[in-house]
């Protein structure tokens, strides 16, 4: 597609269930970012693939949080046992950096809205 | 580390007025990135403009215009006659790759509100 594309859009689960959301990045970019973002706060950094390099998953909350990207494309973030305090809006981009400096530009996508009740 | 501020939580101007958004940043690294992101009420955030510390060249776009001054670790924002369509909550960004993060760090952000 044209952009970054993230489902669902919306997503409302029960405290304690494991939730999965999904990003597909824009064609060709091989890097890719979650980031998730709570009421009224900034982006708050989770994890980070480059192309088949491990990732950097120093933003990652707990080990509840997990994510994978599969053939280098389509990345999945799983939290498992949601908490109250994971509802959040979460945030999936993509750039075409392939190397170590950064220097380019991530396009985001619109984002998951996680509710756990 | 790296840190970035925009003091100013929101803000109101009417229509045709001037507005500018604040962000001052911090980080030990001389080689870094700044950027500018809008995120309108759909939710998406909307690329604006990336500065890197080697080029403090002031920029203008439309009515948009960037003042990126080191001395100060600034990077403000300035909309000119602003529009109902620039509402929306905008956010300052920075990278500092020296630093070993591959992350964006982000202010807090602003939220404009443009009155009719």
């Amino acid at each position: 597609g044209a952009g970054v594309s993230q489902s669902p859009s919306n997503k409302v689960t029960e405290k304690g269930k494991d939730v999965e959301l999904r990003c597909d990045p824009i064609s060709g970019h091989t890097a890719l970012y979650w980031y998730r973002q709570s009421l009224g706060q900034g982006l708050e950094f989770l994890i980070y693939f480059q192309g088949n390099s491990a990732p950097d998953k120093s933003g990652l909350p707990s080990d509840r949080f997990s994510a994978e990207r599969t053939g280098g494309s389509v990345s999945t973030l799983t939290i498992q046992r949601t908490q109250q305090e994971d509802s959040a809006v979460y945030l999936c981009a993509s750039s075409a950096s392939s190397s170590r400096v950064f220097k380019n530009i991530q396009y985001f996508g619109a984002g998951t809205r996680l509710s756990v009740l | 580390a790296q840190k970035v501020t925009q003091a100013q939580t929101e803000i109101s101007v009417v229509e045709k007025e001037d507005v500018t958004l604040d962000c001052v940043y911090e980080t030990r690294d001389t080689t870094y990135y700044l950027f500018w992101y809008k995120q309108p009420p759909s939710g998406e955030l909307v690329f604006l403009i990336r500065r890197n510390s080697f080029d403090e060249q002031n920029e203008i776009s439309g009515r948009y215009s960037w003042n990126f001054q080191k001395s100060t670790s600034s990077f403000n924002f300035t909309i000119t006659a602003s529009q109902v369509v620039d509402s929306a909550v905008y956010f300052c960004a920075l990278n500092a790759p020296g630093d070993g993060a591959n992350n964006l760090f982000f202010g807090t952000g602003t939220r404009l509100t443009v009155i009719p």
